[in-house]
């Protein structure tokens, strides 16, 4: 089964640092570009940052860059999102998803809170 | 970045009924948008492809059209397990992936 699941997210002080983490199984993770999506309180889906299968090629949206990094492991078949600086408004459940451009396959999610 | 703007933000209807949700981008994206559903609590699921196709598995009571700007996503016969919020996704031009606002779609 294609499976993706998410972890380490958590509360943390406005400033702080989180890494997420996404473990993969039931497909060739190597293969497949990956993407982190974020969704705020009641809000609606946000992209936040994106990952070519070999994790040469990295993308991040305007709100996040110079702060967050996606970074993978492919040996573990796991993706990462390294986040800093943490805002207010960085408060989220964070998901990852698999694909390029269609997210197929998407993870339960792991919300992230700021709050002093 | 390409916009897209989805309508209604929300709407109400009866089992049975037939609901179209609507997505307009802000420049000729081809057929190049996904439909997603997201139900309470849960993750999105992908229904809808490359405007028109449909994701296996998924009902046929779920359809897509449309190219260019102007994309319709319909559900033929609204049926209880359809209450969620529905979503349109560009891949045009990348990055940035887009979303459009979403529809919230509840029973009447």
């Amino acid at each position: 089964e294609v499976q993706l699941l998410e972890s380490g997210g958590g509360l943390v002080q406005p400033g702080g640092s989180l890494r997420l983490s996404c473990a993969a199984s039931g497909f060739t993770f190597s293969s497949y570009a990956m993407n982190w999506v974020r969704q705020a309180p009641g809000k609606g889906l946000e992209w936040v940052s994106a990952i070519s299968g070999s994790g040469l090629s990295t993308y991040y949206a305007d709100s996040v860059k110079g702060r967050f990094t996606i970074s993978r492991d492919n040996s573990k078949n796991t993706l990462y999102l390294q986040v800093n600086s943490l805002r207010a408004e960085d408060a989220a459940v964070y998901y990852c998803a698999k694909g390029r451009n269609v997210l197929d396959i998407w993870g339960q999610g792991t919300m992230v809170t700021v709050s002093s | 970045d390409i916009q897209m703007t989805q309508s209604p933000s929300s709407l109400s209807a009866s089992v049975g009924d037939r609901v179209t949700i609507t997505c307009q981008a802000s420049q000729d994206i081809s057929n190049y948008l996904h439909w997603y559903q997201q139900k309470s609590g849960k993750a999105p699921k992908l229904l809808i492809y490359d405007a028109s196709n449909l994701e296996t598995g998924v009902p046929s009571r779920f359809s897509g059209s449309g190219s260019g700007t102007d994309f319709t996503f319909t559900i033929s016969s609204l049926q209880p397990e359809d209450i969620a919020t529905y979503y349109c996704q560009q891949y045009d031009t990348l990055p940035p992936l887009t979303f459009g606002g979403g529809t919230k779609v509840e029973i009447k």
